[in-house]
């Protein structure tokens, strides 16, 4: 089975380029996360979807950081104007919703370095 | 106060040892609970789900106590392929709450 998919890889861009972040979810699953984690800080939630709507996205930092989900099998996270504290690894993740019982399944992450 | 919070370590133990590890959570709500694990520059990969009763999955088992709020694992007869970050997640509603993670190197 196909798990969560993201792209890119690793992703290395100057201080003020928009970067774009690419998840799509593990088919049938109803909601998808949005998580960052650094050495400092662990893993931060920034936003989940449930069937593609924002329900929380407290954990955006600011307003460089943007997420969408115009389908269920695919979501965006952007960073406009990137800046060097962004650098991060970004993992994606989706469960079968519901009751909270069901886990989540990351994606591989997409290692940012802004510089 | 973080929600959830883990002993950083790292734990140096010998092959074979038993190593137990706790993690604490803040929110009374928390209605469901995960360890992960995590090895350097992967994704977090499910352990196991955490049930009230406690639950054993071979070497690993897993216990919960609401009154105290603390999860525990125990790992049994620890393996070189064991060593990684272990991270313990409390769920209330649909939020995943990750604790920073504990660190094991086991060492032959």
């Amino acid at each position: 089975d196909a798990g969560v998919i993201q792209s890119p890889r690793h992703e290395v861009t100057e201080m003020g380029q928009e970067v774009t972040l690419r998840c799509k979810p593990i088919s049938g699953h109803d909601y998808l996360f949005w998580y960052r984690q650094t050495m400092m800080r662990g893993l931060e939630l920034l936003i989940y979807f449930n069937n593609n709507v924002p329900i929380d996205d407290s954990g955006m930092p600011e307003d460089r950081f943007s997420a969408k989900m115009p389908n269920a099998s695919f979501s965006t996270l952007k960073i406009q104007p990137s800046e060097p504290r962004d650098s991060a690894v970004y993992f994606c993740a989706s469960s079968l919703g519901g009751t909270g019982n069901s886990p989540l399944h990351f994606g591989n992450g997409t290692r940012l370095t802004v510089t | 106060r973080k929600e959830v919070e883990q002993d950083p370590g790292p734990f140096n133990v010998p092959e074979g040892a038993t190593v137990a590890f706790n993690c604490t959570y803040s929110n009374s709500a928390s209605q469901s609970f995960f360890w992960y694990r995590q090895d350097c520059r992967k994704e977090p990969k499910l352990l196991m789900s955490v049930y009230s009763s406690g639950n054993e999955d071979g070497r690993f088992t897993a216990q919960l106590n609401r009154a105290s709020q603390y999860i525990s694992l125990l790992i049994r007869d620890s393996k070189l392929s064991d060593s990684a970050t272990y991270l313990c997640v409390a769920v209330y509603g649909q939020n995943f709450v990750f604790g920073p993670g504990t660190r094991l190197s086991v060492l032959p």
